[in-house]
């Protein structure tokens, strides 16, 4: 299976203020029709996790554009340019790119 | 507007079998090519991906579940389900159901306790 890294496992961020949460996966994400099925999720204190960014970089449909994802091959990042109160929970990058599917073991992302 | 409802006992007997479906709403389970997936989260834990069906019926099932794992599809009445076998209190977990990664269930927290 291919492990997925996060760091850092908790982020403690002034409102306002950027936030970055890096993803390593220990192969490759590049598929053979070549692309990169690396997606990030927030999940906000129980509620289900949601999709925010697919294929690395694209916005999934009523995602602000505060959130950026970055990256290739084996090294992803999440950024939110300016935090805000709503943003508040727990971060997960997760690939497709090779079964079984495989999640990070999240980011916890909470206002200073 | 697609939306996903998990339903199912809410609490099993260890050595049983869980079962849950997931229904679908607001649009066909059959249109577009997506998959439909399994997945859970222990409480205060992370995700763990159980597996995922196409409508054709083609599967694939986590290799550290499969023997356990069986899921099924009918699209006549808009559903996919699940069964885990030979249940134990580490199968206790929310279980969510999920289009492709871009639609999710709420959730059903699933116990396995006598």
């Amino acid at each position: 299976d291919i492990v997925m890294t996060q760091t850092p496992l908790s982020s403690p961020v002034t409102l306002g203020q950027p936030a970055s949460i890096s993803c390593r996966s220990s192969q490759s994400l590049v598929h053979s029709d070549g692309n990169t099925y690396l997606s990030w999720l927030q999940q906000r204190p129980g509620q289900p996790p949601r999709l925010l960014i697919y294929k690395i970089s694209n916005r999934f449909s009523g995602v602000p554009d505060r959130f950026s994802g970055s990256g290739a091959g084996t090294d992803f990042t999440l950024k939110i340019s300016r935090v805000e109160a709503e943003d508040v929970g727990v971060y997960y990058c997760t690939q497709a790119t090779q079964f079984p599917n495989t999640f990070g073991q999240g980011t916890k992302l909470e206002i200073k | 507007q697609v939306q996903l409802q998990e339903s199912g006992p809410g609490l099993v007997k260890p050595s049983q079998t869980l079962s849950l479906t997931c229904t679908v709403s607001g649009g066909s389970i059959s249109s577009g090519s997506f998959y439909w997936s399994w997945i859970r989260q222990p409480a205060g834990k992370g995700l763990e991906w159980i597996g995922r069906i196409y409508t054709s019926g083609s599967t694939n099932y986590n290799p550290s579940l499969k023997s356990r794992v069986t899921m099924s599809v009918d699209t006549s009445k808009n559903q996919f389900s699940l069964k885990l076998s030979s249940v134990t209190a580490a199968d206790t977990a929310v279980y969510y159901c999920v289009r492709f990664m871009d639609v999710w269930g709420k959730g059903t927290t699933v116990t396995v306790s006598s």
